[in-house]
Protein backbone atom coordinates (compact mmCIF):
# COMPACT_ATOMS: atom_id res chain seq x y z
CA UNK A 1 0.00 0.00 0.00
CA UNK A 2 1.16 3.43 -1.25
CA UNK A 3 2.43 5.95 1.52
CA UNK A 4 1.66 9.82 2.21
CA UNK A 5 3.40 11.56 -0.50
CA UNK A 6 3.84 15.00 -0.55
CA UNK A 7 4.96 17.50 -4.06
CA UNK A 8 6.97 19.38 -4.23
CA UNK A 9 9.88 17.84 -2.09
CA UNK A 10 12.19 21.01 -2.14
CA UNK A 11 11.37 24.14 -2.68
CA UNK A 12 13.52 28.04 -2.82
CA UNK A 13 11.63 30.92 -2.80
CA UNK A 14 12.08 34.55 -1.55
CA UNK A 15 10.79 36.80 0.61
CA UNK A 16 6.96 37.82 0.22
CA UNK A 17 6.13 35.29 -2.32
CA UNK A 18 3.30 32.61 -1.82
CA UNK A 19 3.72 28.96 -2.23
CA UNK A 20 1.47 26.12 -2.28
CA UNK A 21 2.31 22.14 -0.43
CA UNK A 22 -0.09 19.60 -1.86
CA UNK A 23 -0.10 16.29 0.24
CA UNK A 24 -1.88 12.87 -0.82
CA UNK A 25 -2.75 10.63 2.30
CA UNK A 26 -2.40 7.20 2.09
CA UNK A 27 -5.52 5.55 0.20
CA UNK A 28 -8.55 5.27 2.49
CA UNK A 29 -7.25 7.74 5.35
CA UNK A 30 -9.69 10.58 5.68
CA UNK A 31 -7.66 12.64 8.19
CA UNK A 32 -4.52 14.75 7.32
CA UNK A 33 -2.28 16.90 9.51
CA UNK A 34 0.38 19.40 8.59
CA UNK A 35 3.29 20.15 10.78
CA UNK A 36 6.16 22.57 10.60
CA UNK A 37 9.81 21.14 11.43
CA UNK A 38 12.48 23.91 12.53
CA UNK A 39 15.83 23.24 14.45
CA UNK A 40 14.60 25.72 17.09
CA UNK A 41 10.93 24.84 17.82
CA UNK A 42 10.80 21.65 16.92
CA UNK A 43 7.73 20.08 15.29
CA UNK A 44 4.73 21.96 15.65
CA UNK A 45 1.17 21.57 14.58
CA UNK A 46 -0.10 23.43 12.08
CA UNK A 47 -3.46 22.12 11.32
CA UNK A 48 -5.55 18.89 11.04
CA UNK A 49 -8.37 18.31 8.10
CA UNK A 50 -11.43 15.68 7.91
CA UNK A 51 -14.03 15.71 5.74
CA UNK A 52 -12.70 18.21 3.70
CA UNK A 53 -13.39 20.44 7.16
CA UNK A 54 -10.18 22.38 8.99
CA UNK A 55 -11.15 20.29 12.47
CA UNK A 56 -8.15 21.77 14.80
CA UNK A 57 -5.53 24.72 13.95
CA UNK A 58 -2.22 25.42 15.68
CA UNK A 59 -1.30 28.75 17.14
CA UNK A 60 0.15 29.87 13.22
CA UNK A 61 -0.81 33.28 11.68
CA UNK A 62 -3.21 33.43 9.37
CA UNK A 63 -0.96 33.16 6.40
CA UNK A 64 -0.68 29.77 7.06
CA UNK A 65 -3.97 28.28 5.42
CA UNK A 66 -4.86 25.22 4.32
CA UNK A 67 -8.17 23.16 2.82
CA UNK A 68 -9.02 19.70 1.67
CA UNK A 69 -10.80 18.06 -1.19
CA UNK A 70 -13.22 14.92 -1.70
CA UNK A 71 -10.83 12.58 -2.50
CA UNK A 72 -8.68 13.42 1.05
CA UNK A 73 -5.73 15.04 -0.78
CA UNK A 74 -4.63 18.71 0.93
CA UNK A 75 -2.85 21.66 0.26
CA UNK A 76 -1.28 24.33 2.69
CA UNK A 77 -0.75 27.51 1.73
CA UNK A 78 1.73 30.09 3.16
CA UNK A 79 1.42 33.61 2.13
CA UNK A 80 3.49 36.56 2.14
CA UNK A 81 7.01 34.35 2.73
CA UNK A 82 9.36 35.47 5.77
CA UNK A 83 12.75 34.06 6.36
CA UNK A 84 11.32 32.21 9.45
CA UNK A 85 8.91 30.10 7.13
CA UNK A 86 12.01 27.81 6.01
CA UNK A 87 11.41 24.45 7.35
CA UNK A 88 10.25 20.87 6.82
CA UNK A 89 6.71 20.75 6.71
CA UNK A 90 5.36 17.33 7.49
CA UNK A 91 2.08 16.05 6.93
CA UNK A 92 0.44 13.01 8.52
CA UNK A 93 -2.40 11.02 7.63
CA UNK A 94 -5.17 8.83 9.49
CA UNK A 95 -8.21 7.33 9.05
CA UNK A 96 -10.15 8.34 11.15
CA UNK A 97 -10.68 10.88 14.58
CA UNK A 98 -10.74 8.21 16.66
CA UNK A 99 -7.20 9.61 17.77
CA UNK A 100 -6.20 5.90 18.47
CA UNK A 101 -4.56 5.21 15.71
CA UNK A 102 -1.17 5.58 14.17
CA UNK A 103 -0.53 8.82 12.03
CA UNK A 104 1.80 8.21 9.17
CA UNK A 105 4.05 10.95 7.94
CA UNK A 106 5.08 11.64 4.56
CA UNK A 107 8.76 12.69 3.54
CA UNK A 108 8.00 16.27 3.60
CA UNK A 109 8.38 19.18 1.75
CA UNK A 110 11.48 21.21 2.91
CA UNK A 111 11.27 25.09 2.08
CA UNK A 112 13.85 27.80 1.96
CA UNK A 113 12.77 31.08 1.90
CA UNK A 114 15.23 33.38 0.47
CA UNK B 1 -0.90 23.95 27.30
CA UNK B 2 0.09 20.62 27.22
CA UNK B 3 3.94 20.54 27.63
CA UNK B 4 5.96 17.93 26.74
CA UNK B 5 9.44 17.26 27.70
CA UNK B 6 12.44 15.21 26.60
CA UNK B 7 15.50 14.07 28.35
CA UNK B 8 18.50 13.71 27.49
CA UNK B 9 18.53 15.47 24.07
CA UNK B 10 21.58 14.24 23.13
CA UNK B 11 22.58 10.69 23.89
CA UNK B 12 25.85 8.79 22.46
CA UNK B 13 26.33 5.30 24.07
CA UNK B 14 27.98 2.41 23.17
CA UNK B 15 26.97 -1.05 21.53
CA UNK B 16 25.75 -3.60 23.49
CA UNK B 17 24.76 -0.97 26.53
CA UNK B 18 21.47 -0.19 27.27
CA UNK B 19 20.06 3.05 28.06
CA UNK B 20 16.41 4.59 28.65
CA UNK B 21 14.71 7.96 26.84
CA UNK B 22 12.39 9.47 29.32
CA UNK B 23 9.62 11.53 28.08
CA UNK B 24 7.18 13.67 30.39
CA UNK B 25 4.01 15.28 29.91
CA UNK B 26 2.22 18.35 31.57
CA UNK B 27 -1.42 17.07 31.35
CA UNK B 28 -3.86 14.59 31.04
CA UNK B 29 -3.58 13.06 27.68
CA UNK B 30 -4.53 9.97 26.28
CA UNK B 31 -2.45 8.34 24.04
CA UNK B 32 1.39 8.48 23.27
CA UNK B 33 3.43 7.81 20.75
CA UNK B 34 7.31 6.79 19.82
CA UNK B 35 8.35 8.04 16.57
CA UNK B 36 12.03 7.30 14.90
CA UNK B 37 13.27 10.10 12.33
CA UNK B 38 16.63 9.26 10.25
CA UNK B 39 18.69 12.45 9.39
CA UNK B 40 16.83 14.53 6.59
CA UNK B 41 14.28 11.60 6.43
CA UNK B 42 10.50 11.88 7.80
CA UNK B 43 9.02 10.53 10.77
CA UNK B 44 8.64 6.68 11.50
CA UNK B 45 5.96 5.35 13.49
CA UNK B 46 7.24 2.92 16.70
CA UNK B 47 4.58 3.12 19.13
CA UNK B 48 1.23 3.75 20.00
CA UNK B 49 0.27 3.45 23.97
CA UNK B 50 -3.04 3.86 24.63
CA UNK B 51 -3.78 2.88 28.24
CA UNK B 52 -1.94 2.71 31.58
CA UNK B 53 0.53 0.01 32.14
CA UNK B 54 0.62 0.02 28.67
CA UNK B 55 4.21 -1.88 27.67
CA UNK B 56 4.96 -2.71 23.44
CA UNK B 57 8.44 -3.97 22.25
CA UNK B 58 10.17 -4.29 18.95
CA UNK B 59 13.66 -5.73 18.85
CA UNK B 60 15.55 -4.21 20.67
CA UNK B 61 13.40 -1.16 21.82
CA UNK B 62 10.47 -1.14 24.47
CA UNK B 63 8.26 1.76 25.13
CA UNK B 64 6.02 1.73 28.22
CA UNK B 65 3.66 4.43 29.68
CA UNK B 66 2.76 5.64 33.11
CA UNK B 67 -0.09 8.17 32.80
CA UNK B 68 -0.60 8.76 36.39
CA UNK B 69 3.04 10.04 36.40
CA UNK B 70 2.77 11.12 33.11
CA UNK B 71 5.85 9.33 31.96
CA UNK B 72 6.76 7.12 29.21
CA UNK B 73 9.59 5.12 28.89
CA UNK B 74 11.79 4.23 25.60
CA UNK B 75 14.19 1.31 26.55
CA UNK B 76 17.22 0.67 24.32
CA UNK B 77 18.61 -2.91 24.88
CA UNK B 78 22.09 -4.02 23.19
CA UNK B 79 22.12 -1.22 21.44
CA UNK B 80 22.96 -1.40 17.74
CA UNK B 81 24.58 0.81 15.30
CA UNK B 82 21.38 0.94 13.12
CA UNK B 83 19.56 2.49 16.61
CA UNK B 84 21.19 6.02 15.66
CA UNK B 85 18.61 8.27 14.79
CA UNK B 86 16.39 11.26 16.57
CA UNK B 87 13.55 9.75 18.93
CA UNK B 88 10.35 11.77 19.55
CA UNK B 89 7.55 10.60 22.04
CA UNK B 90 4.43 12.88 21.15
CA UNK B 91 1.25 13.27 22.91
CA UNK B 92 -2.84 13.32 22.18
CA UNK B 93 -6.24 13.33 23.17
CA UNK B 94 -9.02 10.78 22.26
CA UNK B 95 -11.06 12.01 19.49
CA UNK B 96 -7.74 14.52 18.19
CA UNK B 97 -5.17 14.18 15.52
CA UNK B 98 -3.47 16.64 16.89
CA UNK B 99 0.13 15.67 18.67
CA UNK B 100 2.35 17.80 20.92
CA UNK B 101 5.64 16.80 20.06
CA UNK B 102 8.58 16.34 22.47
CA UNK B 103 12.16 17.80 21.84
CA UNK B 104 13.79 14.94 20.82
CA UNK B 105 16.51 12.95 21.68
CA UNK B 106 19.03 12.17 19.04
CA UNK B 107 20.54 9.28 19.97
CA UNK B 108 24.35 8.24 18.46
CA UNK B 109 25.28 4.72 18.76
CA UNK B 110 29.58 4.24 18.91
CA UNK B 111 30.89 1.11 17.76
Amino acid sequence: KAGVTQTPRYLIKTRGQQVTLSCSPISGHRSVSWYQQTPGQGLQFLFEYFSETQRNKGNFPGRFSGRQFSNSRSEMNVSTLELGDSALYLCASSRSRTGVETQYFGPGTRLLVL
Amino acid sequence: ELKVEQNPLFLSMQEGKNYTIYCNYSTTSDRLYWYRQDPGKSLESLFVLLSNGAVKQEGRLMASLDTKARLSTLHITAAVHDLSATYFCAVGRFGNEKLTFGTGTRLTIIP
